[in-house]
């Protein structure tokens, strides 16, 4: 079975702090996303990456970055958390070039910022 | 930013009812997803449609989308607890790979 992880389920964390939310998928995926998600809002994508050390903005990638230096990891960095980013975090990878490709996405991780 | 809204947003009802759940744009894409997500879980594909007025069936769950490839629909039929959770439709833009774009989903809870 695709297997998304994601490191933490839940994190609280304060104003100003750096935040990290690490993924790891096993299958291989060329892409990998971050999407944030606001109840009534849907899934909104953060940032994507086709490649290793490849990345692309999303729709709203203000306050966000995100590194991939590894094939199966793809990491999201607050570096200065504000109470605006309390939200679900939904990471996902899928193949690479499939318009129509299929998203496996991993459980979550909730944070919230005081 | 291609828009698709999901209508309704919340819907209750009771164990055996059919209900209809909607997702219509103004956009034309390529293709149509239906993702369902149980509280506590990622979301996880249900179905993909491609062609205009494709109809697919999945057990209790009907899809269909639109001729002309800007709506799509999902009907439940003998709705059942385990059908509970948010139903996301996420449509699949021309030229674009993997950029889907969500819909702002619909809640459904089926009391027993």
């Amino acid at each position: 079975d695709v297997k998304v992880t994601q490191s933490s389920r839940y994190l609280v964390k304060r104003t100003g702090e750096k935040v990290f939310l690490e993924c790891v998928q096993d299958m291989d995926h060329e892409n990998m996303f971050w999407y944030r998600q606001d109840p009534g809002l849907g899934l909104r994508l953060i940032y994507f990456s086709y490649d290793v050390k490849m990345k692309e903005k999303g729709d709203i990638p203000e306050g966000y970055s995100v590194s991939r230096e590894k094939k199966e990891r793809f990491s999201l960095i607050l570096e200065s958390a504000s109470t605006n980013q309390t939200s679900m975090y939904l990471c996902a990878s899928s193949w690479g070039g499939l318009a129509t490709g299929e998203l496996f996405f991993g459980e979550g991780s909730r944070l919230t910022v005081l | 930013t291609q828009l698709l809204e999901q209508s309704p947003q919340f819907l209750s009802i009771q164990e055996g009812e059919n209900l209809t759940v909607y997702c219509n744009s103004s956009s034309v894409f390529s293709s149509l997803q239906w993702y369902r997500q149980e509280p506590g879980e990622g979301p996880v594909l249900l179905v993909t449609v491609v062609t205009g007025g494709e109809v697919k069936k999945l057990k209790r769950l009907t899809f269909q989308f639109g001729d002309a490839r800007k709506d799509s629909s999902l009907h439940i039929t003998a709705a059942q607890p385990g059908d509970t959770g948010l139903y996301l439709c996420a449509g699949g833009p021309f030229g674009a790979g993997n950029m889907l774009t969500f819909g702002g989903g619909t809640r459904l809870m089926v009391k027993p």
